[in-house]
């Protein structure tokens, strides 16, 4: 019962680079989101979507990118890694019940380092 | 930017102690409020996901109400555990359902 499963766990980054989270729940779960948890701050929604081929905007986009060419998946890529996207990535999935979320069920997270 | 806040930031009690938490938010445009269960070094775990005004929920010794009309929900936890050391998240429902606006949390520390 793998349910979300993110990976890697642990990364360290230079600036500039370039590297993609990954994300997978076998739960056949329509909706899948990337939140970024910083010291301070609550979860702020990155980018979601709500099925495959559909993705859109959270709060906190710019310099992520994401795609859903499957229920399962749904990677997020940084393009030119900065100091600034250092935190802890959080993969969730959830059914929607007449379009809304009900319980999300979140990865075990992605501690990202950039230097 | 939606303001969801979380009081108080940070609570310690004593073993089997009830204590509560509030969170507020915008009354407008309300879809729905979820309560989750943070863990140190685990992932966020859902508790309630409440969607009526006057909802109340209950899962063992932990409930929760809901005032849509003036923006607030409680959490209650009804004789304190050490292992309900944890940080509540509530988060508000926006953009038609579908997209989770997180408060800042509620750290609980239960101590023997």
């Amino acid at each position: 019962n793998a349910g979300v499963t993110q990976t890697p766990k642990f990364q360290v980054l230079k600036t500039g680079q370039s590297m993609t989270l990954q994300c997978a729940q076998d739960m056949n779960h329509e909706y899948m989101s990337w939140y970024r948890q910083d010291p301070g701050m609550g979860l702020r929604l990155i980018h979601y979507s709500v099925g495959a081929g559909i993705t859109d905007q959270g709060e906190v986009p710019n310099g992520y990118n994401v795609s859903r060419s499957t229920t399962e998946d749904f990677p997020l890529r940084l393009l030119s890694a900065a100091p600034s996207q250092t935190s802890v990535y959080f993969c969730a999935s959830s059914y929607l019940l007449q379009g809304m979320n009900t319980e999300a069920f979140f990865g075990q997270g992605t501690r990202l380092t950039v230097v | 930017i939606l303001n969801v806040e979380q009081s108080p930031q940070s609570l310690h009690v004593q073993e089997g102690d009830s204590t509560n938490f509030t969170c507020s938010f915008p009354s407008s445009n309300f879809y729905a409020l979820h309560w989750y269960r943070w863990e140190t070094a685990k992932s966020p775990e859902a508790l309630f996901v409440m969607t009526l005004n006057g909802d109340e929920k209950k899962k063992g010794r932990i409930s929760a109400t809901l005032n849509t009309k003036e923006g607030y929900s409680y959490l209650y936890i009804k004789g304190s555990q050490p292992e309900d050391s944890a940080t509540y998240l509530c988060a508000f429902a926006t953009g038609g359902g579908n997209k989770l606006t997180f408060g800042t949390g509620t750290q609980l520390k239960v101590e023997l």
